[in-house]
C-alpha cells in the first residue's frame, strides 16, 4: 500500500502560469480533499469530494479547480497562479464513515 | 472566523515530563474531535480522537480530554519523549453533516528537550 501519493514534491511557477497537482490513493477511500498550510493559519480546506463525480468547495476554493473522475485520483488545478497561492498543499483521503484522514507528503509551491 | 483555535504557537517541555496542548472551539455543533501530529516535510498523521459523548479518551501515552461546556479540549502526553517533537493540530467536525469537513486549528509546535 502506497497510501496517499502527491506529485510533484516541489514546484516553482511564475504569476499567471497554470499547473496541476496530482494526488492518488490506493486505499479505495471514498472521501478525498485538498488543504493548504500557511504559517499561523493551520490547514485550510480548498476542495473535497465524497466520491467519483462529486466535488464541493471548502473554505478557500478561489483560484483552484478539482475533478474526481475515478475513486483513486483527485487532481488540483491552479488556473492562473498568484503569489498568494505560495503554500504547502496536502491531499488527504478517508473512508466516508471514518474521520481519520490519511495525508500525502505535501507539495511545496512557490509562485513568483 | 476561526472556529478552532490553538492559542499557543509553541510549547517546550523536558523529557519525561507531561506535555499539555490546548484547543478551543466556538461551533457548538462540532461533535467529533481529532489530534494530528506533523513532522517537518511530512504530511500530518492521525494521533487520537474523541466523540462529544465522552470526556476522555486514552491511547498509551496520549490522552485527550473534552470539556463541552467550556468548548475546550486538551491533549496530554505522558511521559514526553524527544520523538514527540512535532507540530500538533487539533481538528473538529460535525459528523452527520454533508461532507463532514474537518476544521483545523493553527497548530502548536511541541519541543521535547532531552
Amino acid at each position: 500500500n502506497a497510501g496517499v501519493t502527491q506529485t510533484p514534491k516541489f514546484q516553482v511557477l511564475k504569476t499567471g502560469q497554470s499547473m496541476t497537482l496530482q494526488c492518488a490513493q490506493d486505499m479505495n477511500h471514498e472521501y478525498m480533499s485538498w488543504y493548504r498550510q500557511d504559517p499561523g493559519m493551520g490547514l485550510r480546506l480548498i476542495h473535497y469530494s465524497v466520491g467519483a463525480g462529486i466535488t464541493d468547495q471548502g473554505e478557500v476554493p478561489n483560484g483552484y479547480n478539482v475533478s474526481r473522475s475515478t475513486t483513486e485520483d483527485f487532481p488540483l488545478r491552479l488556473l492562473s497562479a498568484a503569489p498568494s497561492q505560495t503554500s504547502v498543499y496536502f491531499c488527504a483521503s478517508r473512508r466516508l464513515l471514518s474521520y481519520e484522514q490519511y495525508f500525502g507528503p505535501g507539495t511545496r509551491l512557490t509562485v513568483t | 472566523d476561526q472556529q478552532v483555535k490553538q492559542n499557543s504557537p509553541s510549547l517546550s517541555v523536558q523529557e519525561g515530563r507531561i506535555s499539555i496542548l490546548n484547543c478551543d472551539y466556538t461551533n457548538s455543533m462540532f461533535d467529533y474531535f481529532l489530534w494530528y501530529k506533523k513532522y517537518p516535510a511530512e504530511g500530518p498523521t492521525f494521533l487520537i480522537s474523541i466523540s462529544s459523548i465522552k470526556d476522555k479518551n486514552e491511547d498509551g501515552r496520549f490522552t485527550v480530554f473534552l470539556n463541552k461546556s467550556a468548548k475546550h479540549l486538551s491533549l496530554h502526553i505522558v511521559p514526553s519523549q524527544p520523538g514527540d517533537s512535532a507540530v500538533y493540530f487539533c481538528a473538529a467536525t460535525e459528523k452527520e453533516t454533508s461532507g463532514s469537513r474537518l476544521t483545523f486549528g493553527e497548530g502548536t509546535q511541541l519541543t521535547v528537550n532531552p
